[in-house]
């Protein structure tokens, strides 16, 4: 089983729609947490981190639940722009710091 | 503001051959990471270096060797290539201060095909 887990996809929406992530982690131990957005044959590149209280960045609002290792994402207002691979990303504090990604969900908005 | 550079960007080597890809980390950032992206795959942890010295190491087969020098640049050489080393490698950096809250920043990434 992977550490980090998230539906694959795709998931194809239209413009303005309001689409939801999720991911789960098997470590409990995990310290934070992101999402990345990786276009095709680009680098990943930081979205937002994710705190147990939630935080919102403009139509992007990220959640996480320590108790069932669960994160979220949300995206409203969808946009064409906002079509490429989010990945939910997990820093496993081992003493170092590193990230583990889960395998990506792949979002595609349509006009 | 300076990112962290990867060179070369597309890299072509024959089986059996040895490739080397160069990482130049964000200036004053004390940790170096290498990361392998298959195609359709999520980036896999290769190795890390916190101070130029190995700080982790992940599915890094015996075959790859990596190194961080005195000017913290990083290099993570690859023998006797297989097919299946065709991949994206990517490079990030962190400062370990902020890493907690702001994860790492990736490089552009070298495109390794091997034929």
């Amino acid at each position: 089983r992977k550490e980090v887990e998230q539906d694959p996809g795709p998931f194809n929406v239209p413009e303005g729609a309001t689409v939801a992530f999720n991911c789960t982690y098997s470590n409990s131990a995990s310290q934070s947490f992101f999402w990345y957005r990786q276009d095709c044959r680009k680098e990943p590149k930081l979205l937002m981190s994710v705190y147990s209280s939630g935080n919102e960045d403009g139509r992007f609002t990220a959640q996480l639940n320590r108790a069932s290792q669960y994160i979220s994402l949300l995206i409203r207002d969808s946009k064409l722009s906002d079509s490429a691979t989010y990945l939910c990303v997990v820093n496993m504090n081992t003493g170092f710091q590193k990230l583990v990604f889960g395998t990506g969900t792949r979002l595609l908005v349509s006009p | 503001a300076a990112g962290v550079i990867q060179s070369p960007r597309h890299l072509i080597k024959e089986k059996r051959e040895t490739a080397t890809l160069k990482c130049y980390p964000i200036p004053r950032h004390d940790t170096v990471y290498w990361y392998q992206q298959g195609p359709g795959q999520d980036p896999q942890f290769l190795i890390s270096f916190y101070e130029k010295m190995q700080s982790d190491k992940g599915s890094i087969p015996d075959r790859f060797s990596a190194q961080q020098f005195s000017d913290y640049h990083s290099e993570l050489n690859m023998s006797s290539l297989e097919l299946g080393d065709s991949a994206l490698y990517f490079c990030a950096s962190s400062l370990t201060s902020t890493a907690f809250n702001y994860g790492y920043t990736f490089g552009s990434g070298t495109r390794l095909t091997v034929v």
